[in-house]
């Protein structure tokens, strides 16, 4: 039972545009949303989040918007840039209690 | 800072045997996770400690695998016997309280890549 859920296992843009990366989950309860970035070879880092009372945060090139009534959270980065080519992980979480993450979307972010 | 350590960074095994797995968590970090990311798959947790206790080993195969935190520092995640199916990244990440009611940023070692042959 995948409760948060990546359907894009990839994406390409041209650098310069607008990179959105989707997310949908199912558990009502979830109450934080995180998005990851991973490199090969390295492990995933923090990028931004999100609390259940917020629609939109934002912190440089990269806002998170949620969606509650659809249970939908996206990630826009603009402008993208190469070295923004990495996996992304949404992940949530239940009053601070374990993250459940989604399967991943590679973005590829080309010159 | 140092970051979060771990080894080795890869292992190659056969099935049945045994296999543990190291980390070291960023230097006064209450909280560490074990987790493990399957091939095409996002990390899942595994199990999680505060100090030296168990917060949340639910998802943890205890028939073959266990993981310790004697001293409330460093962890040793052990699979024994390994399965095919057990082929993945064990991942071991820290944060620094925990359990604070609030959501703590979680810091990723880069990882042990384990094939189960």
């Amino acid at each position: 039972d995948q409760q948060v859920k990546q359907n894009s296992p990839s994406l390409s843009v041209q650098e310069g545009r607008i990179s959105i990366l989707n997310c949908d989950y199912t558990n009502s309860m979830f109450d934080y949303f995180l998005w990851y970035k991973k490199y090969p070879a390295e492990g995933p880092t923090f990028l931004i989040s999100i609390s259940s009372i917020k629609d939109k945060n934002e912190d440089g090139r990269f806002t998170v918007f949620l969606n509650k009534s659809a249970k939908h959270l996206s990630l826009h980065i603009v402008p993208s840039q190469p070295g923004d080519s990495a996996v992304y992980f949404c992940a949530a979480s239940v009053s601070a209690r374990q993250l459940t993450f989604g399967s991943g979307t590679q973005l590829t972010v080309l010159p | 800072e140092a970051g979060v350590a771990q080894s080795p960074r890869y292992k190659i095994i056969e099935k049945r045997q045994s296999v543990a797995f190291w980390c070291n968590p960023i230097s006064g970090h209450a909280t560490l996770y074990w987790y493990q990311q399957i091939l095409g798959q996002g990390p899942k947790l595994l199990i999680q400690f505060q100090n030296n206790g168990v917060v949340d080993d639910s998802q943890l195969p205890k028939d073959r695998f266990s993981a310790e935190r004697l001293k409330g520092v460093d962890s040793t995640l052990k699979i024994q016997p390994a399965k095919l199916e057990d082929s993945a990244v064990y991942l071991c990440a820290s944060s620094l309280l925990g359990g604070a009611g609030f959501q703590e940023t979680q810091y990723f070692g880069p990882g042990t890549r384990l094939l189960v042959l």
